[in-house]
């Protein structure tokens, strides 16, 4: 079965540089998360679309700015990158159709950013 | 505040032995719990939810897990380890956002190792 799709999955910028992560959820999921994971922390909830509207928002810092697009594939910019930025970013996609809100949230393999 | 806490950092046991990793609740109305697997420089993976019904559930690859409203528990088991359950497991509670939609507040984690 589909997956969600990250990409890239490594990513290697500078400090003060700009990243742009991005997620394909399952076909047909219509909500998509983001969440980051820092070194031998449990995630945090970042931001989250439904429908191409932004859902709710979580610890995200200003620096970083987010999308869906009409094809429900979404996008995580993050500016002037800092050390303390390096983490694992996951995406997740569930669908509120099939599941309504109790389903649950399908997770790609992750973006491992190092910001040096 | 909705959250969860896993009271374990490691969890140790000998292959074909039970296993249990630990988890209790603090929500206000119905919990909606889930179990998630995470393993090395992997995404993660769900096991199983609790949403309403019997409180034994049922998941993937042999796990349970038992919710105990009287404890706030809900304690992941399996009866039998594998030396491949050795892996990082969350525990996560469902959280409402405004637009009627969840978030995932996740545990610190379990790193549990099963020994061959």
């Amino acid at each position: 079965a589909a997956g969600v799709i990250q990409s890239p999955r490594h990513l290697i910028k500078e400090k003060r540089e700009t990243a742009t992560l991005k997620c394909y959820p399952i076909p047909r999921h219509d909500t998509v998360y983001w969440y980051q994971q820092g070194p031998g922390q449990d995630p945090q909830f970042l931001i989250s679309f439904y429908e191409k509207m932004q859902s709710d928002k979580g610890s995200i810092p200003d620096r970083f700015s987010a999308q869906q697009f009409s094809d429900y594939h979404s996008e995580l910019n993050m500016s002037s990158l800092e050390l303390g930025d390096s983490a694992l970013y996951f995406c997740a996609s569930s669908s509120r159709l099939s599941g309504g809100a109790y389903n649950e949230q399908f997770f790609g393999p992750g973006t491992r950013l190092t910001v040096l | 505040a909705q959250s969860v806490a896993q009271p374990e950092d490691q969890v140790n046991v000998a292959e074909g032995n039970p296993l249990t990793v630990k988890c209790t609740y603090s929500v206000s109305g119905n919990p909606y719990l889930f179990w998630y697997v995470q393993y090395p420089n992997r995404g993660l993976q769900f096991l199983l939810k609790y949403i309403t019904g019997d409180n034994l559930v049922k998941g993937s690859y042999g796990f349970e897990a038992e919710f105990n409203k009287s404890q706030t528990s809900f304690h992941l088991k399996k009866p039998s380890a594998l030396v491949s359950d050795s892996a990082l497991y969350f525990c996560a509670v469902r959280v409402a956002t405004p637009l009627n939609d969840y978030k995932l507040s996740f545990g610190a984690g379990t790193t549990v190792t099963v020994r061959a």
